[in-house]
């Protein structure tokens, strides 16, 4: 199976800065079959960003996914107050589709 | 809208056997797959398996084959899960998802099945 690992584990930024999350898999992710999902205390997760760069519908734009092989990243250009959650990326290439750990991004 | 409304909490001893619905409204049921996904306590999402809404075909995740059934009733646009066989370590919120090219679209509200003596 694909073994995910997210950096960092948690991210302390501030309001208005750019946030780089990383996503590295243990073997290659075939078709760039990558999604990002965000979660929030309580709350389902959300997808955000599918097939490496693709924003799902009603993601803003400040979210951007890139990507490819082992190596992906998912970046907020400027960060709002209702961005600070966790995390998760997924690969859904190659059965079984595994998480990530998540990166939890947090107000400085 | 689409909307995916799930069962509610449930609490089982150990060994026993939990069936959790979802059930699809503000789409064609049979248009995308459910995935089935599960959240112990703490962070960490595990996706347990997929079922196609279309043809009732399955793809479970090694770890859950032969203690995870996913079956689905198109006459009330209905998926269930059932895991058999529960154990401590099963308590966990699960989610079903709207299936979108393998990514999951549209999650349900979370169901928690909890084990407990």
């Amino acid at each position: 199976e694909i073994v995910l690992t997210q950096s960092p584990g948690t991210l302390s930024l501030s309001p208005g800065e750019r946030a780089t999350l990383s996503c590295r898999a243990s073997q290659s992710v075939s078709s760039s079959y990558l999604a990002w999902y965000q979660q929030k205390p309580g709350q389902a997760p959300r997808l955000l960003i599918y097939g490496a760069s693709r924003r799902a519908t009603g993601i803003p734009d400040r979210f951007s996914g890139s990507g490819s092989g082992t190596d992906f990243t998912l970046s907020i250009s400027r960060l709002e107050p209702e961005d600070f959650a966790v995390y998760y990326c997924q690969q859904y290439g190659s059965s079984p589709y595994t998480f990530g750990q998540g990166t939890k991004l947090e107000i400085k | 809208q689409v909307q995916l409304v799930q069962s509610g909490p449930e609490v089982k001893k150990p060994g026993a056997s939990v069936k959790v619905s979802c059930k699809a409204s503000g789409y064609t049921f049979t248009s995308a797959g459910i995935n089935w996904v599960r959240q112990a306590p703490g962070p960490g999402l595990e996706w347990m398996g997929w079922i196609s809404t279309y043809t009732g075909n399955t793809n479970y995740a090694q770890k859950f084959q032969g203690r995870v059934t996913m079956t689905t009733d198109t006459s009330t646009s209905t998926a269930y899960m059932e895991v058999t066989g529960l154990r401590f370590d099963d308590t966990a919120v699960y989610y079903c998802a709207r299936d979108y090219y393998g990514s999951n679209e549209y999650w349900g509200q979370g169901t928690l099945v909890t084990v407990s003596s």
